[in-house]
């Protein structure tokens, strides 16, 4: 069993509607939650960061973290074609000297105008 | 732009042979991260340094090994090519050694195609 799941999708939705996406994860020693978009032929680019549960707001997107479920969601209001792309979640357990990330499988997105 | 430069963008080799991949990480990172992307097994942490020292590895093959330089570019050398070991090769960096609370800048990656 995987670290990190994250369901591949792809996921397709029309412009404007509210996005979903979602991983689950096992290790519950993770402190650190980011999300990372990747466009295609594209290196990642970090999109969201969170420590430990909670929510984040920035924008159209909003990160949440439930620790006692290992459970985190990114939510994006009013899609657009142009977040047409690949979200990967990813982790890190913060204690230790090094900067490994667990990174999900990724979902891939398809916003149709 | 991340500033961070990977060489070659696209690599197309044999079964059985020896490639170079290089990274230039954004000016003043001292930590490289190298990852791979494939199909089914999504992005893997190979390995990392921090200012010329390993500080990190992940599920990297004994046919693989990378050394950071003096000028904090970095090289991943991956040898005795197999046609699984084609996939997508990322660089990152960062400022420090821990990817919390700060970011990994990654680069466009390289395209490795091992026929």
């Amino acid at each position: 069993q995987k670290e990190v799941e994250q369901d591949p999708g792809p996921l397709s939705v029309p412009e404007g509607a509210i996005v979903s996406l979602n991983c689950t994860y096992s290790n519950s020693a993770f402190q650190y939650f980011m999300w990372y978009r990747q466009y295609s032929r594209k290196g990642p680019e970090l999109l969201m960061y969170t420590y430990s549960s909670g929510n984040k707001e920035d924008g159209r997107f909003t990160a949440q973290v439930d620790k006692s479920s290992k459970y985190i969601s990114l939510f994006i209001r009013d899609s657009q074609p142009s977040d047409s792309a690949t979200y990967l979640c990813a982790m890190d357990r913060g204690s230790s000297n090094t900067g490994k990330l667990i990174f999900g499988q990724g979902t891939t997105l398809q916003v149709k105008p | 732009d991340s500033g961070v430069t990977q060489t070659p963008k696209h690599l197309i080799t044999a079964t059985g042979q020896r490639v170079t991949l290089r990274c230039s990480p954004r000016s003043g990172d001292l930590s490289v991260y190298w990852y791979q992307q494939s199909l089914d097994q999504g992005l893997q942490f190979l390995i990392q340094y921090y200012n010329g020292e390993e500080r990190a590895k992940g599920n990297i093959l004994e046919r693989f090994s990378a050394q950071q330089f003096p000028d904090l570019h970095s090289e991943l050398n991956l040898s005795s090519l197999e046609l699984g070991d084609s996939a997508l090769y990322f660089c990152a960096s960062s400022l420090t050694g821990t990817s919390s609370p700060g970011e990994l800048f990654f680069g466009e990656g390289s395209r490795l195609t091992v026929l």
